[in-house]
């Protein structure tokens, strides 16, 4: 099954920093979402990317996809303690009728 | 976007026994999905709840072990049957809508479970 990998494992800057996670995946895909958890617990929808888009921004988030190279990139930007948490990405076969499958994460902490 | 609750939020079970969890969304939902995250480590998907008909399970898990009800297209229940310390996750379910709709899952708040 196609699986999302996340790269950095583990990232931890200053707070007001730009923060770039990275995501590859195996197989085609329809979709790309990305997820944030704080401390175990549900999952926070952030944004999904569609196959035919190539960048999206929500807020302080900014998403890229290259369906070329597999990969997606989460670039969070002006940084915030509240930022602190595990990002994952995963990806579906699309409609909503798929399971996800998801990425390994990066936990990301924000220095005061 | 929909509201999912989960019940229990978290529970202590004892090695051999069962535990059913509950998932409870806010609106008729075509797909539900249980998902359990081990300790450190990602998502991994359990089964696709299907209402009207049996759970369809991905490779590695049993319906034995991880039975499934879909009563009605708002609810479903997980259970983790004959537990064992190994079972101890975060339970997680998710909705989606069907396609032509939006595509985002959302997840409920988990159930955490320790075995002993």
């Amino acid at each position: 099954s196609q699986q999302g990998e996340e790269d950095p494992q583990a990232l931890s800057i200053q707070e007001g920093e730009n923060a770039t996670m990275n995501c590859s995946y195996k197989t085609s895909i329809n979709n790309l979402q990305w997820y944030r958890q704080n401390s175990g617990r549900g999952l926070v929808h952030l944004i999904l990317i569609r196959s035919n888009e190539r960048e999206k921004h929500s807020g302080r988030l900014r998403v890229t996809l290259d369906t070329s190279k597999k990969s997606s990139s989460l670039l969070i930007t002006a940084s915030r303690a509240a930022d602190t948490a595990s990002y994952f990405c995963a990806t579906d076969g699309g409609g909503g009728a798929d399971g996800l499958t998801f990425g390994k994460g990066t936990h990301l902490i924000i220095q005061p | 976007s929909a509201v999912i609750s989960q019940k229990p939020s978290r529970d202590i079970c004892q090695r051999g026994t069962s535990l059913t969890i509950q998932c409870q969304v806010d609106s008729q939902v075509t797909m539900m999905f249980w998902y359990r995250q081990q300790p450190g480590q990602s998502l991994t998907l359990i089964a696709t709840a299907n209402q009207g008909s049996e759970a369809t399970y991905e490779s590695g898990f049993v319906i034995d072990k991880f039975p499934i009800s879909r009563p009605n297209l708002t609810f479903s229940t997980l259970t983790v049957s004959n537990m064992s310390p190994e079972d101890s996750s975060i339970y997680l379910c998710s909705v989606g809508f069907p396609k032509g709709g939006t595509d985002t899952q959302y997840f409920g708040p988990g159930t955490r479970l320790t075995v002993l």
